[in-house]
């Protein structure tokens, strides 16, 4: 069935690279999505990418797609106090309906 | 633009009783959904609506109702709350259905029964 993994907790030191990684199982999903979720708020769209990409690239955020293992991740560069937060990978298998992970947390220590 | 507001924010019920979580968005989207976030678990969708009127089951619908009689509003009410209904829940809409439309998410509601 369709299903996203991702690792529960992730700490790095501020200034350090973060890397969540998330798999997948629907290799039909168009669209894989990155959320984030900052204390006591809804879920944001931080990101997405298209299936047929390999990678996608905005500021400090990079995504990079491997549909052969069905493996997304999510590298943040120069990570700050400020991302701290649950980050959630997605999928979308078709339609309005979206597969979601358990969230990634990410401690960022100063 | 308040985006998609949720009300209340918190809640403590006691089991058998009824409640009623109000979701809108000033956005015009056609597409709202309700969802409730369990620790270590993914978001899973308990009923959305694709326009006023509409309603729909989704993955968890059991114990809950639902209704969209104006465009802007979403209600999930609870006729006989049970503990194991004990969550986060999250109200979203989007412009249209498809992949390629952005869900907008409402702060949450955390919701205990005792």
């Amino acid at each position: 069935g369709e299903d996203v993994e991702q690792s529960l907790f992730l700490s790095v030191r501020e200034g350090d690279s973060s890397v969540i990684n998330c798999t997948y199982t629907d290799s039909s999903s168009t669209y894989l999505y990155w959320y984030k979720q900052e204390p006591g708020a809804g879920l944001q769209l931080l990101t997405y990418i298209f299936s047929n990409m390999d990678m996608k690239q905005d500021q400090r955020l990079t995504v990079l797609l491997n549909k052969k293992d069905k493996h997304l991740s999510l590298r943040i560069a120069d990570t700050q106090t400020g991302d701290s937060a649950i980050y959630f990978c997605a999928e979308s298998p078709g339609g309005f309906k979206t597969i979601f992970g358990a969230g990634t947390r990410l401690f960022v220590k100063a | 633009n308040a985006g998609v507001t949720q009300t209340p924010k918190f809640r403590v019920l006691k089991t058998g009783q009824s409640m009623t979580l109000l979701c809108a968005q000033d956005m015009n989207h056609e597409y709202m959904y309700w969802y409730r976030q369990d620790p270590g678990m993914g978001l899973r969708l308990i009923h959305y609506s694709v326009g006023e009127g509409t309603t729909a089951k989704g993955e968890v619908p059991d114990g809950y109702n639902v209704s969209r009689l104006k465009k802007q509003n979403f209600l999930l009410g609870l006729e006989s709350a049970a503990p194991s209904q004990t969550s986060v829940y999250f109200c979203a809409s989007s412009l249209r259905g498809g992949a390629s439309y952005e869900q907008y998410f409402g702060p949450g509601t955390r919701l205990t029964v005792t």
